[in-house]
């Protein structure tokens, strides 16, 4: 089992271009979970997915920021147009019912400039 | 809401010595789940012990133990015989049993392990 995994490890983009974040969960976890880390905000939800359906997306901080589970193998979290506070760590997790915790992926750091 | 508190921003440990770190927690709901995750500096996420509130009984994984006093909402980690590869970030979650699934995390605490 390769685990959860995160594409791009890194990635720079300047202020106003699209960033794409991607994810492939473990084969079999039916939850699927995006979260982002700051220094000031710490781990945030914020975006989860049942059987590839939405189910809490009362985290996404505003409507430049989209995420999709189009199947149980991929889920990506887009942010258009990126802005300087959208630097951080965006990490995926992913996980089924009944199992307690979560497997993460190793995150995505994102600078905008 | 559920609300996750760890109040040691850093801890030190000399190695082979026992740290506890504390995490308090606020809930209306019975059934839940507590864990502990760890951070390295490589930023992977890692889990490090669960606890479902329902076990009288305190988990352990090897070195690491917890204190669950459900009362109390408390949830401490203990490790014992630090070593060097324990210093990470430390943090402490909850999840409920049956309701939302996300996880809930505390701010975290710095580990510091000293040779």
């Amino acid at each position: 089992d390769a685990g959860v995994i995160q594409s791009p490890r890194h990635e720079v983009t300047e202020m106003g271009q699209e960033v794409t974040l991607r994810c492939k969960p473990i084969s079999g976890h039916d939850y699927l979970f995006w979260y982002r880390q700051t220094m000031m905000r710490g781990l945030e939800l914020l975006i989860y997915f049942n059987n590839n359906v939405p189910i809490d997306d009362s985290g996404m901080p505003e409507d430049r920021f989209s995420a999709k589970m189009p199947n149980a193998s991929f889920s990506n979290l887009k942010i258009q147009p990126s802005e300087p506070r959208d630097s951080a760590v965006y990490f995926c997790a992913s996980g089924s019912q009944g199992t307690g915790g979560y497997t993460f992926g190793s995150g995505t750091r994102l600078t905008v400039v | 809401a559920q609300t996750v508190t760890q109040s040691q921003p850093e801890m030190s440990v000399q190695e082979a010595e026992t740290v506890t770190l504390s995490c308090t927690y606020d809930t209306s709901e019975s059934d839940y789940y507590l864990f502990w995750y760890k951070q390295p500096p490589s930023r992977q996420m890692i889990l490090v012990i669960r606890q479902e509130a329902y076990k009288q009984q305190n988990a352990t994984e090897n070195r690491f133990s917890v204190n669950f006093q459900k009362a109390a909402k408390s949830f401490s980690l203990k490790i014992s015989d630090s070593q060097l590869g324990d210093a990470a970030m430390y943090f402490c979650a909850y999840r409920s049993w049956g309701g939302s699934e996300k996880l809930v995390f505390g701010k975290g605490t710095k580990l510091t392990v000293n040779p």
